[in-house]
Order: C-alpha cells, then structure tokens, then sequence
C-alpha cells in the first residue's frame, strides 16, 4: 500500500449524473494532486492543492470541481460529464508541491455512458 | 511535442535478462523521476535523479542522466516476471512547476 487510498475503484455513470471520486492521505503531506490517464495518452495534470489551498488548475472544464477540506482529503466532484471523460483519475501526494516522489493512489475507473 | 519521450514504447523480455528503457526530454531539468505502474493501478515512485548527478542505483535498478543529451536511461538487472509493468519518466522542469509524464513504456517480462 502506498499510503493513498482512493474510493470507488470503479465507477459508472450517465451522462446527466453527479458522482464524486474520494481520496484520502495517511501519509503526512501537504500537496495532493488529482491526475487523469487516458489509454495511449502521458498523465494530465488536472489541479494541484497545498495545505488545503488550490494552487494550480490545468485549465480543466468545470464539470470537474475539487474540493479539499483538509491536507488529508481530496475530492473529485463530477456533473455532467462526456463520454471522453471516460478515464482512470489518480490521487497522489507529496510532501510538499515540489513535484518530489509522488505517492499514487490505486485510482478511479470512470466510464461515461 | 512532449516533454519526456520513452523508448521503445513496448519491450518484452525473457526472465532473468535486462531491460533498458531510454527517456528524452526537451527542457532544463532540476530533476528526473521513473515511476512503475501495473495494469489498472496507480503509479509507484523507483528512483529520482538530479540534474547534478549521472548515475543513482537502487537495488537492481540503475538510472543514468545526460544533461547534454536530455536523455535518461533505467535498467532493471535480472529482470522477473513480476516486473512486468510500464515505465514512466517524468521530469521536473527548472523553469516550470510541474512534473510531466511520459507516455511510457510496456515492459513485458516471460518466465
């Protein structure tokens, strides 16, 4: 176990549904990140939070709305979505946001219907 | 294009041989990390190298950095089948504030 854990593995859901993607840290750190993999694609960054503050936002679309209450929860609150949102979404932590050893968590499955 | 190529993008190995992966990135670096990732799971961190430094081990992993050639190499010694995986580099950039990935590479390793 890497100390991240995320909830659902996997997901299903319509096109007009609201869902969120959970994630929680045992590690300590102070930055989580949410990712998302699509097949044949590099990792996207989506948004980057720091002792709870949002501090980066890769100009992703407001169906997607994080949320993190404190420096070991994140959320991924989803509206919405298109069926090429249909991707696995990583959590990961570090100990601070200089991007130095990632911890990933096992990650979402997402598919769009 | 992207920042952090790997090469090949597929390898597929007997057990008990080596593997090397290569990466090539574009932009100064202050770092460059190798993650592994198995089907349907998440990343998991093996080794950062510095820009600083040109050679890091770590059990029967060994990673080579060429700041003038922006490549990076990983070798995995005596491969196993449980090492069976992708591999991601992913590179810090000293101007930027993000860490990029890769697109990998599919390691396959039969017994």
């Amino acid at each position: 176990e890497t100390g991240v854990t995320q909830t659902p593995r996997h997901l299903v859901m319509g096109m007009t549904n609201k869902k969120s993607l959970k994630c929680e840290q045992h590690l300590g750190h102070n930055a989580m990140y949410w990712y998302k993999q699509s097949a044949k694609k590099p990792l996207e960054l989506m948004f980057v939070y720091s002792l709870e503050e949002r501090v980066e936002n890769n100009s992703v679309p407001s169906r997607f709305s994080p949320e993190c209450p404190n420096s070991s929860h994140l959320f991924l609150h989803l509206h919405t979505l298109q069926p090429e949102d249909s991707a696995l979404y990583l959590c990961a932590s570090s100990r601070d946001r200089g991007y130095e050893k990632l911890f990933f968590g096992s990650g979402t499955q997402l598919s769009v219907l | 294009s992207q920042q952090g190529e790997e090469d090949p993008q597929a390898l597929s190995i007997q057990e008990g041989e080596n593997a090397t992966m290569n990466c090539s990135y574009k932009t100064s670096i202050n770092n460059l990390q190798w993650y592994r990732q198995n089907s349907g799971r998440g990343l998991v961190h093996l080794i950062l190298i510095r820009s600083n430094e040109r050679e890091k081990h770590s059990g029967r992993l060994r990673v080579t950095l060429d700041t003038s050639k922006k490549s990076s190499s990983l070798l995995i010694t005596a491969s196993r089948a449980a090492d069976t995986a992708s591999y991601f580099c992913a590179t810090k950039e000293t101007s930027g504030s993000r860490l990029t990935f890769g697109e990998g590479t599919q390691l396959t390793v039969n017994p």
